[in-house]
Protein backbone atom coordinates (compact mmCIF):
# COMPACT_ATOMS: atom_id res chain seq x y z
CA UNK A 1 0.00 0.00 0.00
CA UNK A 2 0.97 3.62 -0.25
CA UNK A 3 0.84 4.47 3.58
CA UNK A 4 1.63 3.37 6.65
CA UNK A 5 -0.89 0.66 7.67
CA UNK A 6 -1.77 -0.81 11.18
CA UNK A 7 -4.06 -3.44 12.52
CA UNK A 8 -6.65 -4.02 13.78
CA UNK A 9 -8.02 -0.66 13.63
CA UNK A 10 -10.05 -1.44 17.02
CA UNK A 11 -9.37 -4.11 19.69
CA UNK A 12 -11.02 -4.82 22.36
CA UNK A 13 -9.80 -7.53 25.52
CA UNK A 14 -10.30 -8.35 28.58
CA UNK A 15 -7.92 -6.91 31.73
CA UNK A 16 -5.04 -9.41 31.84
CA UNK A 17 -5.40 -11.03 28.21
CA UNK A 18 -2.01 -10.75 26.10
CA UNK A 19 -2.86 -8.93 22.60
CA UNK A 20 -0.60 -7.95 19.56
CA UNK A 21 -0.59 -4.34 16.95
CA UNK A 22 0.79 -5.13 13.22
CA UNK A 23 2.21 -1.91 11.58
CA UNK A 24 3.10 -2.30 8.14
CA UNK A 25 5.33 0.59 7.06
CA UNK A 26 6.41 2.35 3.94
CA UNK A 27 7.93 0.30 1.60
CA UNK A 28 11.59 0.93 1.78
CA UNK A 29 11.37 3.32 4.71
CA UNK A 30 14.44 1.97 7.01
CA UNK A 31 12.82 3.82 10.29
CA UNK A 32 9.83 2.50 12.16
CA UNK A 33 7.99 4.54 15.66
CA UNK A 34 5.36 3.29 18.16
CA UNK A 35 3.84 6.16 20.24
CA UNK A 36 0.61 6.08 22.28
CA UNK A 37 -2.28 8.44 23.02
CA UNK A 38 -4.62 8.37 25.52
CA UNK A 39 -7.61 9.82 25.32
CA UNK A 40 -7.51 13.79 24.84
CA UNK A 41 -3.55 13.26 25.88
CA UNK A 42 -0.28 14.27 23.84
CA UNK A 43 1.68 11.41 21.86
CA UNK A 44 3.93 9.27 23.91
CA UNK A 45 6.72 7.90 22.49
CA UNK A 46 7.34 3.88 23.10
CA UNK A 47 10.04 2.92 20.78
CA UNK A 48 12.14 3.82 17.88
CA UNK A 49 13.84 1.41 15.38
CA UNK A 50 16.52 2.35 12.67
CA UNK A 51 17.53 -0.33 9.95
CA UNK A 52 19.73 -3.00 12.15
CA UNK A 53 20.32 -0.75 14.92
CA UNK A 54 19.43 -2.03 18.42
CA UNK A 55 15.93 -0.55 18.97
CA UNK A 56 15.38 2.81 21.10
CA UNK A 57 13.18 1.36 23.88
CA UNK A 58 13.84 4.24 26.40
CA UNK A 59 9.68 4.91 26.28
CA UNK A 60 8.02 1.49 27.12
CA UNK A 61 6.43 2.37 30.12
CA UNK A 62 6.73 -1.10 31.60
CA UNK A 63 8.09 -4.29 30.64
CA UNK A 64 4.91 -5.55 29.89
CA UNK A 65 5.66 -4.31 26.40
CA UNK A 66 7.84 -5.53 24.06
CA UNK A 67 8.25 -4.54 20.45
CA UNK A 68 10.17 -6.82 17.24
CA UNK A 69 10.94 -6.11 13.60
CA UNK A 70 11.15 -8.58 11.78
CA UNK A 71 13.18 -8.44 8.55
CA UNK A 72 13.67 -5.00 8.65
CA UNK A 73 10.07 -4.03 7.51
CA UNK A 74 6.68 -5.47 9.49
CA UNK A 75 6.45 -4.67 13.62
CA UNK A 76 4.84 -6.06 16.24
CA UNK A 77 3.82 -4.39 19.35
CA UNK A 78 2.78 -6.92 21.90
CA UNK A 79 1.96 -5.93 25.57
CA UNK A 80 1.17 -8.60 28.34
CA UNK A 81 -1.36 -8.62 31.00
CA UNK A 82 -3.87 -5.62 29.46
CA UNK A 83 -4.72 -3.41 31.88
CA UNK A 84 -7.21 -0.83 32.10
CA UNK A 85 -4.71 2.47 31.64
CA UNK A 86 -3.28 0.66 28.62
CA UNK A 87 -6.08 1.78 26.68
CA UNK A 88 -5.24 4.33 24.16
CA UNK A 89 -4.61 4.43 20.48
CA UNK A 90 -0.87 2.85 19.83
CA UNK A 91 -0.02 4.92 16.72
CA UNK A 92 3.15 3.77 14.46
CA UNK A 93 5.03 5.76 11.56
CA UNK A 94 7.91 4.62 9.22
CA UNK A 95 10.32 7.31 7.21
CA UNK A 96 12.95 6.91 4.89
CA UNK A 97 16.60 7.37 6.36
CA UNK A 98 18.59 8.96 2.65
CA UNK A 99 22.35 8.26 3.57
CA UNK A 100 21.51 8.70 7.61
CA UNK A 101 19.31 12.08 7.09
CA UNK A 102 16.50 12.35 8.93
CA UNK A 103 13.15 12.77 6.40
CA UNK A 104 9.62 13.33 7.66
CA UNK A 105 7.54 10.57 9.39
CA UNK A 106 4.05 9.04 7.79
CA UNK A 107 2.11 7.88 10.38
CA UNK A 108 -0.95 5.31 10.06
CA UNK A 109 -4.54 5.94 11.68
CA UNK A 110 -3.63 3.74 14.78
CA UNK A 111 -5.30 0.54 16.82
CA UNK A 112 -7.52 1.89 19.64
CA UNK A 113 -7.11 -0.72 22.55
CA UNK A 114 -9.79 -0.70 25.00
CA UNK A 115 -9.41 -3.00 27.71
CA UNK A 116 -11.90 -3.79 29.48
CA UNK B 1 11.03 15.65 27.42
CA UNK B 2 10.19 17.43 24.67
CA UNK B 3 12.88 20.53 23.45
CA UNK B 4 9.76 22.93 22.87
CA UNK B 5 7.45 25.55 24.26
CA UNK B 6 4.13 26.07 22.21
CA UNK B 7 0.86 28.03 23.70
CA UNK B 8 -1.78 25.61 24.42
CA UNK B 9 -4.07 27.29 22.58
CA UNK B 10 -5.15 29.36 19.73
CA UNK B 11 -8.12 31.22 17.24
CA UNK B 12 -7.67 32.09 14.24
CA UNK B 13 -11.47 33.40 12.00
CA UNK B 14 -11.59 31.66 8.79
CA UNK B 15 -9.76 33.10 5.51
CA UNK B 16 -6.99 34.59 7.77
CA UNK B 17 -3.60 34.07 8.15
CA UNK B 18 -2.79 31.92 11.56
CA UNK B 19 0.52 32.33 12.82
CA UNK B 20 2.10 29.98 15.65
CA UNK B 21 4.77 30.16 17.52
CA UNK B 22 7.49 27.65 19.28
CA UNK B 23 10.24 28.31 20.96
CA UNK B 24 13.03 25.76 21.36
CA UNK B 25 16.10 27.64 22.59
CA UNK B 26 18.13 24.72 23.43
CA UNK B 27 18.28 23.69 19.63
CA UNK B 28 21.67 22.32 18.37
CA UNK B 29 23.25 23.12 14.62
CA UNK B 30 22.50 19.93 13.96
CA UNK B 31 18.94 19.61 14.60
CA UNK B 32 16.28 20.28 12.38
CA UNK B 33 12.35 22.04 13.37
CA UNK B 34 9.75 19.75 12.16
CA UNK B 35 5.79 20.86 12.25
CA UNK B 36 2.92 18.16 12.22
CA UNK B 37 -1.02 18.55 12.63
CA UNK B 38 -3.05 16.37 14.26
CA UNK B 39 -7.11 16.40 13.39
CA UNK B 40 -8.90 15.11 15.75
CA UNK B 41 -9.12 11.11 15.17
CA UNK B 42 -6.10 10.76 12.52
CA UNK B 43 -2.85 10.09 13.06
CA UNK B 44 -0.38 12.99 12.83
CA UNK B 45 0.41 14.83 8.99
CA UNK B 46 2.98 16.00 8.16
CA UNK B 47 3.61 19.46 7.35
CA UNK B 48 6.63 20.83 6.92
CA UNK B 49 10.03 21.16 8.34
CA UNK B 50 13.88 23.68 8.17
CA UNK B 51 16.99 23.96 9.49
CA UNK B 52 17.95 27.56 9.10
CA UNK B 53 16.24 29.49 6.08
CA UNK B 54 12.43 29.61 6.12
CA UNK B 55 10.79 27.35 4.07
CA UNK B 56 7.52 27.00 1.92
CA UNK B 57 5.59 24.41 0.41
CA UNK B 58 1.82 23.66 -0.40
CA UNK B 59 0.20 23.68 2.97
CA UNK B 60 2.21 26.29 4.49
CA UNK B 61 6.16 28.68 5.35
CA UNK B 62 7.81 28.55 8.21
CA UNK B 63 9.81 31.25 9.60
CA UNK B 64 13.15 30.61 11.73
CA UNK B 65 14.54 33.17 13.52
CA UNK B 66 18.61 33.82 12.82
CA UNK B 67 19.18 32.57 16.06
CA UNK B 68 17.04 29.49 15.66
CA UNK B 69 15.84 29.77 18.92
CA UNK B 70 12.31 30.68 18.13
CA UNK B 71 10.30 29.85 14.84
CA UNK B 72 6.42 30.50 13.57
CA UNK B 73 4.31 28.11 11.25
CA UNK B 74 2.29 30.24 9.35
CA UNK B 75 -1.17 28.99 7.70
CA UNK B 76 -1.84 31.79 4.96
CA UNK B 77 -5.52 31.40 4.48
CA UNK B 78 -6.93 29.26 7.64
CA UNK B 79 -9.91 27.56 6.95
CA UNK B 80 -12.50 25.01 8.79
CA UNK B 81 -10.38 22.22 7.94
CA UNK B 82 -7.07 23.34 9.60
CA UNK B 83 -8.30 22.84 13.03
CA UNK B 84 -5.89 21.05 14.60
CA UNK B 85 -3.46 20.04 17.29
CA UNK B 86 -0.16 21.54 15.78
CA UNK B 87 2.60 20.09 17.14
CA UNK B 88 6.38 21.74 16.64
CA UNK B 89 9.42 19.32 17.21
CA UNK B 90 13.55 19.44 17.12
CA UNK B 91 14.95 16.48 15.65
CA UNK B 92 18.23 15.89 14.72
CA UNK B 93 19.45 16.11 11.53
CA UNK B 94 21.17 12.55 11.37
CA UNK B 95 19.61 9.72 12.08
CA UNK B 96 21.19 6.43 14.07
CA UNK B 97 19.71 4.54 16.89
CA UNK B 98 19.00 7.24 19.77
CA UNK B 99 19.04 9.99 17.16
CA UNK B 100 15.97 10.38 14.80
CA UNK B 101 13.27 10.10 16.73
CA UNK B 102 10.19 12.16 17.08
CA UNK B 103 9.38 13.30 19.94
CA UNK B 104 5.79 15.29 21.11
CA UNK B 105 5.23 18.15 23.02
CA UNK B 106 1.52 19.07 23.72
CA UNK B 107 0.76 21.59 20.93
CA UNK B 108 -1.01 24.15 20.22
CA UNK B 109 -4.37 23.30 19.71
CA UNK B 110 -5.68 25.41 16.63
CA UNK B 111 -10.02 26.92 16.67
CA UNK B 112 -10.57 28.20 13.28
CA UNK B 113 -13.61 29.77 13.18
CA UNK B 114 -16.10 31.17 11.05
Amino acid sequence: GAGVSQSPSNKVTEKGKDVELRCDPISGHTALYWYRQSLGQGLEFLIYFQGNSAPDKSGLPSDRFSAERTGGSVSTLTIQRTQQEDSAVYLCASSLASRGVATEAFFGQGTRLTVV
Amino acid sequence: DAKTTQPPSMDCAEGRAANLPCNHSTISGNEYVYWYRQIHSQGPQYIIHGLKNNETNEMASLIITEDRKSSTLILPHATLRDTAVYYCIVRASWISSNTGKLIFGQGTTLQVKP
